[in-house]
């Protein structure tokens, strides 16, 4: 597609409950970056993939937080048992190569638990 | 610990004037830096950068300073433009292995009065 697509836009979700949201990076882009943004503050790293392998999940903050990317196209991040401190928007990226060139963000997905 | 800091969390200028928007960092392992201009309910978008090697780049009506010694960098917008209006976000990345993780400010939001 011409930019990446992430749904939904809004997801109000009660605690507890899991949600699961998806990317649709550029086409071609061979690399996927999932970054988290509170109110008020930048985005901040998550989790990385190249193609379908999950390079870097070093920023996922806790277990309940994953991702995969099959065919190495479309992403999911599922947050199990959700809680109110995972309140945030969850931003998408692609780009054509491993590195900060071309990177190219989604319009995110705004999370609210309560 | 906030690697990459923008101390101003918002601006006003007036059109036609300079705009300048500063950001520091404290890790020396980063080479490359990059600024992010953010409308509401969109992703953030990519603006211009500079490499660790340079000291400017310019783009336009727009400038990125580096002074490595100070471990500051600044954007430059002249003249500014309502336009211009939204958040700028300035972000770092080490060399290496992890160059693909981008690391973000908190932001400043820029308001350009007509």
């Amino acid at each position: 597609g011409a930019g990446v697509s992430q749904s939904p836009r809004y997801k109000v979700t009660k605690r507890g409950q899991d949600v699961a949201l998806r990317c649709d990076p550029i086409s071609g882009h061979v690399s996927l970056y999932w970054y988290r943004q509170a109110l008020g503050q930048g985005p901040e790293f998550l989790t990385y993939f190249n193609y379908e392998a999950q390079q870097d999940k070093s920023g996922l903050p806790n277990d309940r937080f994953s991702a995969e990317r099959p065919e190495g196209s479309i992403s999911t991040l599922t947050i199990q048992r959700t809680e109110q401190r995972d309140s945030a928007m969850y931003r998408c990226a692609s780009s054509p190569s491993d590195s900060h060139y071309g990177y190219t963000f989604g319009s995110g997905t705004r999370l609210t638990v309560v | 610990d906030q690697q990459v800091k923008q101390n101003s969390p918002s601006l006003s200028v007036q059109e036609g004037r300079i705009s300048i928007l500063n950001c520091d960092y404290t890790n020396s392992m980063f080479d490359y830096f990059l600024w992010y201009k953010k409308y509401p309910a969109e992703g953030p978008t990519f603006l211009i950068s500079i490499s660790s090697i340079k000291d400017k780049n310019e783009d336009g009506r727009f400038t990125v300073f580096l002074n490595k010694s100070a471990k500051h960098l600044s954007l430059h917008i002249v003249p500014s433009q309502p336009g211009d209006s939204a958040v700028y976000f300035c972000a770092a990345s080490a060399r290496g292995a992890g160059s693909y993780q981008l690391t973000f400010g908190k932001g400043t939001k820029l308001s350009v009065i007509p």
